[in-house]
């Protein structure tokens, strides 16, 4: 069956660092794929979006690239700050398909 | 701009009930999704609306609905209410034609909770 994997585990760094995030999936052919930030008690947000044919996209401090080889994508923020604590958010949507999202991986960047 | 509005905000119903839930989408956007968020599953694709017809619908039992209006604001109900109904209810507007191409617009969703 389809599947979208995040790391589950809390990602600890220190203010400064880049941070690298996750998102593998299997027995899927996204032909997009987005990033949404959500803080507690609020809905996500939209941050990144690249499509099947796109390596790589940037914006400001964020990175996001995308192996379809690999069936992976990461998500970087570089220069970290403690504003930047939040849960991450991948989603998948085919060509047609409805958008499916990750269980998200919670960020916390130590001042 | 206005952005998406979900109302009510908290919501506390008892087993069996029936609940309905409102979202006013971004003006201009005809699509409109609903997620079920928890901490155990995540967000969940409920069903999407495109102009007031369901365009796509996730693995949810029929007591799980939805419709939109004319003017796209959406509702959603849920009817014999169960405990494992309880979670946020997330809706999202968005101009896409075709669903995924285009980013999402969250409101700040009902937290429901079942008793």
């Amino acid at each position: 069956s389809q599947k979208i994997e995040q790391n589950s585990e809390a990602l600890n760094i220190q203010e400064g660092k880049t941070a690298t995030l996750t998102c593998n999936y299997t027995n899927y052919s996204p032909a997009y794929l987005q990033w949404y930030r959500q803080d507690p008690g609020r809905g996500p947000v939209f941050l990144l979006l690249i499509r099947e044919n796109e390596k790589e996209k940037r914006k400001e401090r964020l990175k996001v690239t995308f192996d379809t080889t690999l069936k992976q994508s990461l998500f970087h923020i570089t220069a970290s700050q403690p504003a930047d604590s939040a849960t991450y958010l991948c989603a998948l949507a085919g060509n047609t398909g409805k958008l499916i999202f990750g269980q998200g991986t919670t960020l916390q960047v130590k001042p | 701009k206005a952005g998406v509005t979900q109302t009510p905000r908290y919501l506390i119903k008892t087993r069996g009930q029936q609940v309905t839930l409102s979202c006013s989408p971004i003006s201009g956007h005809r699509s409109v999704s609903w997620y079920q968020q928890t901490p155990g599953q995540g967000l969940q694709f409920l069903f999407e609306y495109f102009s007031e017809t369901q365009r796509n619908k996730g693995n949810f039992p029929g007591r799980f609905s939805g419709r939109q209006f004319s003017n796209s604001r959406s509702e959603m109900n849920v009817s014999t209410l169960e405990l494992g109904d309880s979670a946020l209810y997330l809706c999202a507007s968005s101009l896409a034609e075709v669903e995924g191409r285009e980013k999402l617009f969250f409101g700040s969703g009902t937290q429901l909770s079942v008793l």
